[in-house]
């Protein structure tokens, strides 16, 4: 089983929708999630930490299900700037390497 | 202040060439990090720095040899590179991870290497 899996999409989309993400991850141990977005050929940007409780951010919530080991990402009202690649992110609290990245999910959102 | 810079944008390198890549933070982070991207691939972690000690090398080849002048800045210097050493060069810090937390990593706008 990868470490951090993600459907790579692309997820097309109108202006408006509601769109959701899943990511699983292998160590049940992993303590620390982050979804990152990425536009083409920029850097990574942070856009939430996911906690055990759940969080939201305006128009995007996250969730964490430890039993079944996966995060999600819930986007509603999605914009045209919403279209970006998102990572899941995942510490494996185990062996060296610090964070551990899901390939992404690609999302369009089309006018 | 969430800011990490990194110097050039843009190289363009032989692979007979000795170059640098800078990377600066400001938020008194004590980890930092690179990694590097091909397009399409997710970041691909290639060192890590802890309180300036190098603490994680991913195996990565010798012609690539990062340096922690201090806490604030890390450089990548860049020998005898490869043309598939192409890529992004991304710079990251976070505060120092700890009993089995890792924290938030904010990355730098990164460093577009071409090797011809």
């Amino acid at each position: 089983r990868k470490e951090v899996e993600q459907d790579p999409g692309p997820f097309n989309v109108p202006e408006g929708a509601t769109v959701a993400f899943n990511c699983t991850y292998s160590n049940s141990a992993s303590q620390s999630f982050f979804w990152y977005r990425q536009d083409c050929r920029k850097e990574p940007k942070l856009l939430m930490s996911v906690y055990s409780s759940g969080n939201e951010d305006g128009r995007f919530t996250a969730q964490l299900n430890r039993a079944s080991q996966y995060i999600s990402l819930l986007i509603r009202d999605s914009k045209l700037s919403d279209s970006a690649t998102y990572l899941c992110v995942v510490n494996m609290n185990q062996g060296n390497t610090p964070l551990v990245f899901g390939k992404g999910t690609r999302l369009s959102v089309i006018a | 202040d969430t800011e990490v810079t990194q110097t050039p944008k843009h190289l363009v390198m032989g692979m007979t060439n000795k170059k640098s890549l800078k990377c600066e933070q400001h938020m008194g982070h004590r980890a930092m990090y690179w990694y590097k991207q091909k397009a399409k691939k997710p970041p691909e972690l290639m060192f890590v720095y802890s309180y300036e000690k190098l603490s994680i090398n991913e195996s990565v080849p010798s012609r690539f040899s990062p340096e922690c002048p201090n806490s604030s800045l890390l450089n990548l210097h860049l020998h005898a590179l490869q043309p598939e050493d192409s890529a992004l060069y991304l710079c990251a810090s976070s505060q120092e991870p700890g009993q089995g937390r890792s924290y938030e990593q904010y990355f730098g706008p990164g460093t577009r290497l071409t090797v011809t």
